[in-house]
């Protein structure tokens, strides 16, 4: 069965950076997308990044451009976040997600907490 | 990027049908994806492409679109449907999710 495992999560001071990881099991992840999925405490989901099953496309959500980088090792089935210039806003649970197609979503990890707090 | 906008909150009694709306400029000329989250889960798919649905989801779930809204329909609620619900939609210019809507059952 799909298992997807995030790590990484903790206190971060704004400005500061993090990387996220996600371990992935039960498919062969080198032939799919994935996805970052983030929800701040109380909040809706939102969407933060997608990138292709090789690492060749990379799309971002406008809130995290040019600070967050998305990436993936797929000899080692990880996928990675990494949270540069962060700030309190970042503050959420962050979703490691499958991508069935399309960039549509079929598969969710229980979420990596950080938040970013001086 | 683009907006979808849901209402707040839709509250139903068991066995009503609860009707939840999603609206966005870009709607007609994409496909809606629904997606139900129970407290403290995380996601799970209930509708693709409009109005299909994953195996194992249950029939009382159907989904339609039309021009710039999009309706995921629970006919016969359940206890058990109290969630919130979330439209979803793709674009290369990035993927947004809709607002969100608190379902209460009871």
């Amino acid at each position: 069965q799909v298992q997807l495992v995030e790590s990484g999560g903790g206190v971060v001071q704004p400005g500061r950076s993090l990387r996220l990881s996600c371990a992935a099991s039960g498919f062969t992840f080198s032939t799919y997308g994935m996805h970052w999925v983030r929800q701040a405490p109380g909040k809706g989901l939102e969407w933060v990044a997608l990138i292709s099953y090789d690492g060749s496309k990379k799309y971002y959500a406008d809130s995290v451009k040019g600070r967050f980088t998305i990436s993936r090792d797929n000899s080692k089935n990880t996928l990675f976040l990494q949270m540069n210039s962060l700030r309190a806003e970042d503050t959420a649970l962050y979703y490691c997600a499958k991508d069935v197609g399309y960039g549509v979503i079929d598969y969710w990890g229980q979420g990596t907490l950080v938040t970013v707090s001086s | 990027s683009y907006e979808m906008t849901q209402p707040p909150s839709v509250s139903v009694s068991p066995g009503q049908t609860a009707r939840i709306t999603c609206s966005g400029d870009a709607l007609p000329k994409k496909y809606v994806y629904w997606y139900q989250q129970k407290s403290g889960q995380a996601p799970v798919l209930v509708i693709y492409e409009d109005s299909k649905r994953p195996s194992g989801i249950p029939e009382r779930f159907s989904g339609s679109s039309s021009g710039t809204m999009a309706t995921l329909t629970i006919s016969g609620a359940h206890v058990e449907d109290e969630a919130d619900y979330y439209c979803y939609s793709t674009d290369t210019s990035g993927n947004v999710f809709g607002t969100g809507t608190k379902v209460t059952v009871l």
